[in-house]
């Protein structure tokens, strides 16, 4: 079982640019939730997607964005970066039976310029 | 709302010390608790999770915590430090009717000397 994979690993962008991350969920998992965690910081959560509709969104803009595709792997777009939006993006995956069995991938780290 | 409060961003103890680390959270329901380690430029790993069955949780690698629901607290122990133990640790909070959204305290950094 490959558990959580996130890509890319690393990710440099300017300034008014926009991104998409991947994140592919554990074997048997339906449910993806992404979180953003700033340096020095608890990961936040940004959203959650079930049946590729949104289900849950954290308290953030609109510029951040997601998917779900039939295979239960999701993409977080972020359009118009700002320096603040450099972290490490992290995708979790659970059943939706077991809300509580949450796996966490190893993260996208973004660096914004 | 809920939220989480770990006590101490940096604590550091000696090889084969107790290692203590604190969790306090805020819920309006019951709650599911968990603690999770990260190692650097890594990702999350759960070491242990609370959901409202023994209130003695025990993890991987040798770690237990205790659910006081009078304390509000969720704090992580292990009885003898392992140089290995040295990482980041979060302690997170979700509620019964919001089960997947998951609300994460700062972090502490333990430090383990030799």
């Amino acid at each position: 079982d490959a558990g959580v994979t996130q890509s890319p690993t690393h990710l440099i962008k300017t300034r008014g640019q926009q991104v998409t991350l991947r994140c592919s969920p554990k074997s048997g998992h339906d449910t993806v939730s992404w979180y953003q965690q700033a340096l020095g910081q608890g990961p936040q959560f940004i959203f959650q997607y079930y049946e590729e509709e949104e289900r849950q969104r954290g308290n953030f803009p609109d510029r951040f964005s997601g998917h779900q595709f039939p295979n239960y792997s999701s993409e977080l777009n972020v359009n118009a970066l700002l320096l603040g939006d450099s972290a490490l993006y992290l995708c979790a995956s659970n059943p939706l039976a077991a809300p509580y069995e949450q796996y966490f991938g190893p993260g996208t780290r973004l660096t914004v310029t | 709302a809920q939220s989480v409060t770990q006590l101490g961003s940096h604590v550091s103890v000696s090889e084969g010390a107790l290692v203590l680390l604190r969790c306090n959270y805020s819920s309006s329901v019951p709650p599911y608790l968990f603690w999770y380690v990260q190692y650097p430029n890594q990702g999350l790993q759960l070491l242990l999770k609370y959901t409202s069955a023994a209130t003695l949780v025990k993890g991987i690698n040798g770690f237990e915590a205790e659910f006081k629901k009078s304390e509000t607290s969720f704090h992580l122990t292990k009885p003898s430090a392992h140089m290995s133990d040295a990482a980041e640790y979060f302690c997170a909070v979700s509620v019964r009717d919001n089960f997947n959204k998951f609300y994460f305290g700062s972090g502490t950094k333990l430090n383990v000397k030799p």
